[in-house]
Parts: structure tokens; C-alpha cells; sequence
């Protein structure tokens, strides 16, 4: 099984200022047909996760460009530019080239 | 767009088997670029993948719950269900259904989730 795991595992953030969220995957999430199989979902309180980023770095639709996703190979990172009240909530990476698809443990982003 | 509803008991004694159903709306559940899942989530812990199902009948399991799960589809009624057998309290959990995109990898949109306890 692919192991993912994420850091920092609390963050504490404030409005305004950038926030940034490292995963990494036990090994190279790079597909034989060039795609990277990495994905970011956000959890708020309360709710389902929504998928924010799919392959590595393309974000959903509707999702806020504030969000921006990086990496490769086995080293990924979410960055939000200017972090809103409105992002709180758990973050998870989930990684998508083989089964059983794994996710990390999350990132819970609160605010200060 | 595209709705997840998830529903079944939300009680269910050890050892006995916990049927939940998934019913898609906004969309046809016989999409060839897509399959249907599940994920669940103890209280306060993380997303466990449990297997998905493409509306073939083709499925794939987590082979931690393979044993025990089976993940069927009625495309009659555009729905999906998910059987897991001789529950422990360790199967508590939420249990989430969501679209998953075979060529992307990703799970999109999620049912809103429906809390599962299992307690004599």
C-alpha cells in the first residue's frame, strides 16, 4: 500500500497571510502516461470533504484560485495565498495511482 | 448537478451486516468514464477508503474489508449499495458515497455522509 502522510499536522493560520501544507506518498505517484495521481480535498466543519486539486495541481471547478496545488514524483504541497475564515477545516491528500487508494491523516487548519 | 444521497440503518448490532444505499441524482450512474464509491471516517479520525463499483459490475476492494464487503449497483434506479458483513465497533464510522473518475483519480461530488454505529 502507498503510505501518505502530511505535515504539519495542525496549522494554525490568520487571515489574510499564506498557508501552506506538505504530503508526501511512500512512493512516486507518477503514472506511466505522464499524469501524477495526487489529490487535495478540504474538510469543513460539519461537512463532507469537496475536492479542492486533482493530478497534483489542477484545482476543481469553483474552487478559488487563492488555492494552488505542486509537486511530483513522491513530494506535494497546498499552498493558499491568502487564507479566508472561510478555509478552515481538515485538509487531506489522497493519492489515486493504485489501489486500495490511501489518504494522508489530514492537516487541521484553524484559525489564530 | 450531481447529487449523493446516502441511507440505512444507522444502528447495527456486532456481527450482523450493515446495508447502506447510495442514490445518484442530477446524472446517470451508467457513465462509462466513472465508477461509484465508498469512504467512511470514525469519529474523529481520517477517510478510509472501502472499494468502488463501475455500473459494469467491475468493483474493486480495500483488501483490509474485502472479505467482508460487497459493493452492488441498480442502474434501473440509478443507484449503488454497499453490504459489509460481521460488523465490529470498529466499523463505526461515517460512511460517505461519491462519483470517482477513472481516468482522473479523483472522488467528486460526496454524499453528505450517514453515521453508521454498531452496538448491541
Amino acid at each position: 500500500d502507498i503510505v501518505m502522510t502530511q505535515s504539519p499536522l495542525s496549522l494554525p493560520v490568520t487571515p489574510g497571510e499564506p498557508a501552506s501544507i506538505s504530503c508526501r506518498s511512500s512512493q512516486s505517484l507518477l503514472h506511466s502516461n505522464g499524469y501524477t495521481f495526487l489529490n487535495w480535498y478540504l474538510q469543513k466543519p460539519g461537512q463532507s470533504p469537496q475536492l479542492l486539486i486533482s493530478l497534483s495541481s489542477d484545482r476543481a471547478s469553483g474552487v478559488p484560485d487563492r488555492f494552488s496545488g505542486s509537486g511530483s514524483g513522491t513530494d506535494f504541497t497546498l499552498k493558499i495565498s491568502r487564507v479566508e475564515a472561510e478555509d478552515v477545516g481538515v485538509y487531506y491528500c489522497m493519492q489515486a495511482l493504485q489501489t486500495p487508494l490511501t489518504f494522508g491523516p489530514g492537516t487541521k487548519v484553524y484559525i489564530k | 448537478q450531481l447529487q449523493l444521497q446516502e441511507s440505512g440503518p444507522g444502528l447495527v448490532k456486532p456481527s450482523e451486516t450493515l446495508s447502506l444505499t447510495c442514490a445518484v441524482s442530477g446524472g446517470s450512474i451508467s457513465s462509462s468514464n466513472h465508477y461509484w464509491g465508498w469512504i467512511r471516517q470514525p469519529p474523529g479520525k481520517g477517510l478510509e477508503w472501502i472499494g468502488v463499483i463501475h455500473y459494469s459490475g467491475s468493483t474493486s476492494y480495500s483488501p483490509s474489508l474485502k472479505s467482508r464487503v460487497t459493493i452492488s449497483v441498480d442502474t434501473s434506479k440509478n443507484q449503488f449499495s454497499l453490504k459489509l458483513s460481521s460488523v465490529t465497533v470498529a466499523d463505526t464510522a461515517v460512511y460517505y458515497c461519491s462519483r470517482y473518475s477513472g481516468t482522473i483519480g479523483w472522488f467528486d461530488p460526496w454524499g453528505q455522509g450517514t453515521l453508521v454505529t454498531v452496538s448491541s
